[in-house]
């Protein structure tokens, strides 16, 4: 099993509509956890993090079951300018507590169409 | 902001050629900093853990003899891609933070291509 997995995608939607990633984690030790953003050839970039209260930031929701290993991110009316692919990342806990380190998922690729 | 910066963005070499790498924190010192590869249409893979003033912790099946790893201060951690080949060709990308339990910021990648 994978220790980060998502939804393969892609995920084809028409502007303004919600779409809704989902991601689980194997590692129930993780401690934090975040949504990446990666554009085509392109470094991934920050898009949220994810807390256990759940957050929001503008049309954009992240939710954590740590019961389930669980992660979602939804984003409702979507722009063109949303079309990326979105990147589950769980920071783990090493080395006794020395080190973290960042767990990609594979990604979903989101095309928004006009 | 954190902010990274990495160098070269491009690299084209001929086959057992070096590379080096270099990632800068510019606003943090970063303890740690971490080295990516990612191969087209699939997700980042850790290739190792940068540590300030020791040695790098590889993950399984990087060889160290060949993704050397420098990071002799607070603010840069090099990437040294020895005598690459074609299949070494990848996107690397290095990330840091203030702290390694925070969000991780990465540099803008380095595209490797090995003639």
């Amino acid at each position: 099993r994978k220790e980060v997995e998502q939804d393969p995608g892609p995920f084809n939607v028409p502007e303004g509509a919600t779409v809704a990633f989902n991601c689980t984690y194997s590692n129930s030790a993780s401690q934090s956890f975040f949504w990446y953003r990666q554009d085509c050839r392109k470094e991934p970039k920050l898009l949220m993090s994810v807390y256990s209260s759940g957050n929001e930031d503008g049309r954009f929701t992240a939710q954590l079951n740590r019961a389930s290993q669980y992660i979602s991110l939804l984003i409702r009316d979507s722009k063109l300018s949303d079309s990326a692919t979105y990147l589950c990342v769980v920071n783990e806990n090493q080395y006794g507590g020395a080190t973290n380190k960042l767990i990609f998922g594979t990604g979903t690729l989101l095309a928004v169409q006009p | 902001g954190a902010v990274v910066s990495q160098h070269p963005s491009w690299v084209i070499c001929k086959s057992g050629t070096s590379v080096k790498i270099e990632c800068r924190s510019l606003d943090f010192q970063a303890t740690t900093m971490f080295w990516y590869r990612q191969f087209p249409k699939q997700s980042l893979m850790l290739m190792a853990t940068s540590n300030e003033g020791s040695k790098a912790t590889y993950e399984q099946g990087v060889e160290k003899d060949k993704f050397l790893i420098n990071h002799a201060s607070l603010t840069l951690s090099t990437l040294t891609v020895t005598s690459a080949h074609p299949e070494d060709s990848s996107f690397y990308i290095c990330s840091g933070g203030r702290d390694s339990n925070q969000p991780q910021h990465f540099g803008d990648g380095t595209r490797l291509s090995i003639l």
